[in-house]
């Protein structure tokens, strides 16, 4: 079910800088991208989302940057905080009748002061 | 926002023995997940279930691993019989649209 690619597997940035993290996904009938946050002990919990029509989509220090020619898109964290420090999980789904909902790996963020 | 709750949060149990793992997804949700994460490390995908059926699942969901919510209530786990490598951390997820929302886990440790 590898359908959704993130990279790299972890990731360590100074406070201050931009983490910038990656994600690909194999079917073009995925029309929707959330990224979702999870901290140690809790649950993957929503951060924000794209949807197909759009190349970038901005929440904050949050911004997704989405190549749907190249299916690929990015999370890019500016200005990074200690308490950014977190997994990220890149997600696709799509609505063929049935939805199919795939969920990355993840990538482990450190963000260190 | 929605809550997903996840019981328990924690569970030991010894090798051999049968665990369900019980999850209460948000009330109008129709499609369920169960994820499996070792020690914090990635998210593995186990199973997808929609209108009563299995949908799709991984090599992971072995043969001693099944899924069912049983009149609309708890979406479960079972583990029969349990092994070693079965302890990890257990996620719910259920969604009605786009919008998936996560438990928070049952830790579960096979001893």
């Amino acid at each position: 079910q590898q359908q959704v690619r993130q990279s790299p597997q972890s990731l360590t940035v100074w406070e201050g800088e931009t983490a910038i993290l990656n994600c690909s996904y194999e079917d073009s009938t995925f029309n929707y991208f959330p990224w979702y946050q999870q901290f140690p002990g809790e649950g993957p919990a929503l951060l924000i989302s794209i949807r197909s029509v759009s190349d970038k989509k901005e929440d904050g220090r949050f911004t997704i940057f989405f190549n749907k020619r190249e299916k690929k898109l990015s999370l890019h964290i500016t200005d990074s905080q200690p308490g950014d420090s977190a997994t990220y999980f890149c997600a696709a789904i799509s609505n063929t009748g049935y939805q199919n909902f795939y969920f990355g790996k993840g990538t482990s963020l450190t963000v260190i002061p | 926002g929605p809550k997903v709750l996840q019981i328990p949060s924690h569970q030991i149990i010894d090798m051999g023995q049968m665990v369900t793992l019980n999850c209460d997804p948000v009330s109008n949700h129709l499609y369920f997940y169960w994820y499996k994460q070792i020690l914090g490390q990635q998210m593995e995908f186990l199973v997808n279930f929609y209108n009563g059926k299995v949908m799709e699942k991984s090599k992971l969901f072995k043969d001693q691993f099944s899924v069912e919510r049983p009149d609309g209530s708890y979406f479960t786990l079972k583990i029969q019989p349990t092994a070693l490598e079965d302890s990890a951390v257990y996620f719910c997820a259920s969604s009605f649209t786009r919008l998936v929302f996560f438990g928070k886990g049952t830790r579960l440790t096979v001893v």
